[in-house]
């Protein structure tokens, strides 16, 4: 099965400053990797995704790459503000026996310091 | 458009007794998930649903029975609860291709 680790566990930047979360991931077949946040005592949402026939892709402050390769993608978050404080979650996603299986990593918290 | 819907949000059980969490979505989506977050942890799954009438184990599954209902609905039951399940149990479903899995709100779970 799939393996997905994530680093940093925790992360603190100065507001404004940028933060970078990587992940790397073991299967091949693995073809979409979505990013989730979670804010405190809320389930985990959505931020952003890429495709494993896609380098790069940018939404506002928000960019993931990705390096098939290398199995690896990575989450960054520019100008970073307090509401970014939050645990984020990678996750790697492929289809296996007619159903789709998300493998996610283990999370960053990520607090941004005022 | 509800997405994906979790019932209860809060229990407190004894140990010994059971329960049923109740998740039902309205995005026409095959799979559907059961997973437990334990504080300060990941997302670890118990028991998934490839498709109505289906079920597999995960993760983490003994202490757990799951029942896949019909399409929209995707329950998991406690039999008899243990403090070693207090927990956050979160429900998800996920479509085919490139898209992600959309989650419940999430049901907090204590047994004392």
């Amino acid at each position: 099965g799939e393996n997905v680790e994530q680093h940093p566990s925790t992360l603190s930047v100065q507001e404004g400053d940028s933060a970078v979360i990587k992940c790397t991931y073991s299967d091949s077949a693995s073809n979409y990797f979505p990013w989730y946040k979670q804010e405190l005592g809320k389930r985990p949402q959505l931020i952003i995704d890429i495709r494993s026939n896609v380098g790069e892709k940018k939404d506002q402050r928000i960019a993931v790459t990705l390096n098939k390769t290398a199995k690896h993608f990575s989450l960054h978050i520019t100008e970073t503000q307090p509401e970014d404080s939050a645990v984020y979650f990678c996750a790697a996603k492929w289809d296996s026996g007619g159903y789709q299986k998300v493998t996610f990593g283990t999370g960053t918290k990520l607090q941004v310091i005022p | 458009n509800a997405g994906v819907t979790q019932t209860p949000k809060f229990q407190v059980l004894k140990t010994g007794q059971s329960m049923t969490l109740q998740c039902a979505q309205d995005m026409n989506h095959n799979s559907m998930y059961w997973y437990r977050q334990d504080p300060g942890m990941g997302l670890r799954l118990i028991y998934y649903s490839a498709s109505e009438g289906t079920t597999d184990k995960g993760e983490v599954p003994n202490g757990y029975n799951v029942s896949r209902l019909n399409k929209r609905e995707f329950s998991l039951r406690l039999e008899s609860a243990a403090p070693s399940q207090t927990s956050v149990y979160f429900c998800a479903s996920g479509g085919p291709g490139a898209s992600g899995y959309t989650f419940g709100s999430g049901t907090r779970l204590t047994v004392v």
